[in-house]
């Protein structure tokens, strides 16, 4: 079974500053790994996606993710965090084949951007 | 134009209704799906549907089931409606393959 785990349930960090939301993930083969964000009072986002090819990914509002298959990490970074960035930030991970094609959701991760 | 829509957006009824939500999506996805959040923000998948295939999570109860009039339409029917119900429940629809979802704003049911 497939499994992901967002060990932070908030993180917290100055405007400004570099951010990151960490994801780890256990899944049978090679996996499709997903990162949304969650706005209050709204619906998850697509950030981004990592399929297959380079390891780092790079999505939507200046957030990218970097693949790591030793470490099974999939962790969400941002160079330069804005206060804007406050959300819940969803990990997913689904098996690149075999399997269920639903992804399986981490339980989220509450960022908080400090002015 | 909203992508993936829901209604209503609240829903306040009282134990032993039965209750609908709607969900319509205008991307010509394959497929279909709703996701129950709890008060902790967990996000629990209910149901998967495309034009061949209905998944369900063993865990749902029965009294939840999904319609589908036809591909860009996706209800959820409740019936008697219990308080552990209350929840965020969110429509969402992907392309075969599940690559990508696109999210609704979500339903906030609160039974009473």
């Amino acid at each position: 079974a497939q499994s992901v785990a967002q060990p932070e349930d908030q993180v917290n960090v100055a405007e400004g500053n570099p951010l990151t939301v960490k994801c780890t993930y256990s899944v049978s083969g090679n996996p499709y790994l997903f990162w949304y964000v969650q706005y209050p009072n709204r619906g998850l986002q697509f950030l981004l996606k990592y399929i297959t090819g380079d390891n780092l990914v790079k999505g939507s509002y200046g957030f990218e993710a970097e693949f790591n298959k030793s470490q099974t990490s999939f962790h969400l970074k941002k160079p330069s965090a804005l206060v804007s960035d406050s959300a819940l930030y969803f990990c997913a991970v689904r098996p690149s084949s075999g399997g269920s094609y639903i992804p399986t959701f981490g339980r989220g991760t509450s960022l908080i951007v400090h002015p | 134009d909203t992508a993936v829509s829901q209604t209503p957006k609240y829903l306040v009824t009282q134990m032993g209704n039965d209750k609908s939500i709607k969900c319509e999506q205008n991307l010509g996805h394959d497929t279909m799906y709703w996701y129950k959040q709890d008060s902790k923000k967990f996000l629990k998948i209910m149901f998967s549907y495309n034009n061949k295939e209905l998944i369900i999570n063993e865990t749902v109860p029965n009294r939840f089931s999904p319609k589908s009039p036809d591909k860009a339409h996706l209800n959820l029917h409740i019936n008697s409606l219990e308080l552990g119900d209350s929840a965020v429940y969110f429509c969402a629809s992907s392309p075969l393959g599940g690559d990508g979802y696109t999210f609704g704003s979500g339903t906030r049911l609160t039974v009473v």
